[in-house]
């Protein structure tokens, strides 16, 4: 079944400073990659996701990369604010597939203002 | 996107004692599933809900300890039995709705603390 890492587990930036997390897989088939943010005591909301025919995806302050051949993916937020702060999980999966997302161990993130 | 009720959100609870933990969404889905958040833990899947027959349970986890009803496209259940602190968590119900390929959106889960 599909591993994935993630790192570091904590994160912490100056605010307007970038953030970058990483993470890797393990299943050459997976093709459908989300990053999910869970604030303190909410549930877990998707922020972003990109599928494996593009290597790069934004929305806003927030990007993700992929690369297959190395089969890692990174989420970027820029201009980093307090509101940011959050428990930041990868996940890796096949879009459309009966077979579930596989989570990363998460990273959290404080931006100290 | 989906909307997605649990009940309870949070409970204390004895050791020894079942809680039965319901979802409801508010759009009929094809794909039900239900986590389990450890304190400062990532999401670990329990088992799929599936609708008519028996929940597919991921390695680790067993349909005595946790059974599972899921009797429409709309509604599901887990049943923590038998608990001990070691149930501690957070219980998470997902879906994946179809118009939606790939996206999973969870409800807002049930803290349970088991005494």
């Amino acid at each position: 079944g599909e591993n994935v890492e993630q790192h570091p587990s904590t994160l912490s930036v100056q605010e307007g400073d970038s953030a970058v997390i990483k993470c890797t897989y393990s299943d050459s088939a997976s093709n459908y990659f989300p990053w999910y943010k869970q604030e303190l005591g909410k549930r877990p909301q998707l922020i972003i996701d990109i599928r494996s025919n593009v290597g790069e995806k934004k929305d806003q302050r927030i990007a993700v990369t992929l690369n297959k051949t190395a089969k890692h993916f990174s989420l970027h937020i820029t201009e980093t604010q307090p509101e940011d702060s959050a428990v930041y999980f990868c996940a890796g999966g096949i879009s459309g597939s009966a077979r579930q997302l596989t989570f990363g161990s998460g990273t959290q993130l404080t931006v100290l203002p | 996107s989906a909307v997605i009720s649990q009940k309870p959100s949070r409970d204390i609870c004895q050791r020894g004692t079942s809680l039965t933990i319901q979802c409801q969404v508010d759009s009929q889905v094809t794909m039900m599933f239900w986590y389990r958040q450890q304190p400062g833990q990532s999401l670990t899947l329990i088992a799929t809900a599936n609708q008519g027959s028996e929940a597919t349970y991921e390695s680790g986890f067993v349909i005595d300890k946790f059974p599972i009803s899921r009797p429409n496209l709309t509604f599901s259940t887990l049943t923590v039995s038998n608990m001990s602190p070691e149930d501690s968590s957070i219980y998470l119900c997902s879906v994946k709705p179809s118009a939606y390929p790939g996206e999973l959106f969870f409800g807002e889960g049930s803290r349970l603390t088991v005494l």
